[in-house]
């Protein structure tokens, strides 16, 4: 079945700067990609999305790549602000058309 | 619009009890979902329903249960709690298996 990672598993920037998260699937055939945002004590948010037909997508300070040939695809947030600071997990639906998910990755910004 | 409304939000169990988790989504969605949230471990799929009425095992569905008699509700059972199963408990529901899943607050089960 899917296999998802995600990488890394923590991170730290300085407020301003850019986060890039990356995760890589094992199943040629997933086509849908949602990334989610959790804060503490919260459920997931999902904050972006994309599908196989397209390379990129972007809102606002976030955007998220694809490259179908290499499975992988990598969340940017830029001009990261305090409270970017949350776990972030990555999603790809697998054949039987579930979600398999990143074991998340800590991001933190420092003022 | 509460989206997706989990009870309880804690609960201590002692080895053996037994509990039962309740989700509600009032978005009319067809598919809901329960997951499991452990350290380093992202979220593992225990069961999910495609519709009212019916329920498919996912991932990790050893040790629980869950029913769907109606379309707004979803609920997963312990039947002898052990402490393995101590977790955080999420449920989720979608309109359908193409678009994004919305989730609730979560439930933090301590089995002891």
């Amino acid at each position: 079945g899917e296999n998802v990672e995600q990488h890394p598993s923590t991170l730290s920037v300085q407020e301003g700067d850019s986060a890039v998260i990356k995760c890589t699937y094992s199943d040629s055939a997933s086509n849908y990609f949602p990334w989610y945002k959790q804060e503490l004590g919260k459920g997931p948010q999902l904050i972006i999305d994309i599908r196989s037909n397209v390379g990129e997508k972007k809102d606002q300070r976030i955007a998220v790549t694809l490259n179908k040939t290499a499975k992988h695809f990598s969340l940017h947030i830029t001009e990261t602000q305090p409270e970017d600071s949350a776990v972030y997990f990555c999603a790809a639906r697998d054949y039987g058309q579930n979600f398999v998910f990143g074991p998340g990755t800590r991001l933190s910004v420092l003022p | 619009n509460a989206g997706v409304t989990q009870t309880p939000k804690f609960r201590v169990l002692k080895t053996g009890q037994s509990m039962t988790l309740l989700c509600a989504q009032d978005m009319n969605h067809e598919y809901m979902y329960w997951y499991r949230q452990d350290p380093g471990m992202g979220l593992r799929l225990i069961h999910y329903s495609v519709g009212e009425g019916t329920t498919a095992k996912g991932e990790v569905p050893d040790g629980y249960n869950v029913s769907r008699l109606k379309k707004q509700n979803f609920l997963l059972g312990l039947e002898s709690a052990a402490p393995s199963q101590t977790s955080v408990y999420f449920c989720a529901s979608s309109s359908s298996t193409n678009q994004p899943q919305h989730f609730g607050d979560g439930t933090r089960l301590s089995i002891l």
